[in-house]
């Protein structure tokens, strides 16, 4: 059974904090990670490919662990502006295919002034 | 700046009527998807197509069916409304074999009633 494995949350956090949330999947086949913003009523957005050693932009950090099968997601000195749901994304096909991405149901993330 | 549109931003149909759910996009992208996003449940598969003419049934196809004469359009047909398809659909396309992840379409917010 494909599957991608978040918490909900709600995550509340104080403006200027780090936050950090994890993902597990399940197939150890898989081949390639995202993470995906969505604010409320609003589509989907890629936010920042995981590679297999890590990836930074600014002030987020994705990193990849194979030997337990999640991806991590950290963001720092948080902003109001990050508050969305963060959708972890997984390409599970072993052969991949256009069938491969597997979502998350996503982390809620609230920052509070 | 790449595309995927869909036609309708809301959309309130009757109970047994024939809807159709029109999805552009201007990246000559092979792959395209249809995706139904409800509260709690998250992202769910109806339909996705990787060439003209071909489709492929995803995790929840009951109740509706697709056309793609076109490589840039991808329709959805929900051939009789019912109230439990009251939900937002999302369209997205990629290229390849989803190494580049998802572009998503703004969604069209559809109520039957």
């Amino acid at each position: 059974r494909k599957e991608v494995e978040q918490d909900p949350g709600p995550f509340n956090v104080p403006e200027g904090a780090t936050v950090a949330f994890n993902c597990t999947y399940s197939n150890s086949a898989s081949q390639s990670f995202f993470w995906y913003r969505q604010d409320c009523r609003k589509e989907p957005k890629l936010l920042m490919s995981v590679y297999s050693s890590g990836n930074e932009d600014g002030r987020f950090t994705a990193q990849l662990n194979r030997a337990s099968q999640y991806i991590s997601l950290l963001i720092r000195d948080s902003k109001l502006s990050d508050s969305a749901t963060y959708l972890c994304v997984v390409n599970m096909s072993a052969v991949g295919g256009a069938d491969g991405l597997t979502f998350g149901k996503g982390t809620h993330l609230i920052i509070q002034p | 700046d790449v595309k995927v549109t869909q036609s309708s931003r809301y959309l309130v149909k009757r109970t047994g009527e024939k809807v159709f759910l029109e999805c552009v996009q201007d990246m000559d992208h092979e792959n395209m998807f249809w995706y139904r996003q409800d509260p709690g449940l998250g992202l769910r598969l109806i339909y996705f197509s990787y060439d003209v003419k071909m489709k492929e049934k995803g995790d929840i196809p009951e109740g509706y069916s697709v056309s793609r004469e076109k490589k840039e359009r991808f329709s959805l047909i929900l051939e009789s409304a019912s109230t439990n398809q009251t939900s937002m659909y999302l369209c997205a396309s990629s290229s390849g074999q989803g190494g580049y992840g998802y572009t998503f379409g703004s969604g069209t917010r559809l109520t039957v009633v």
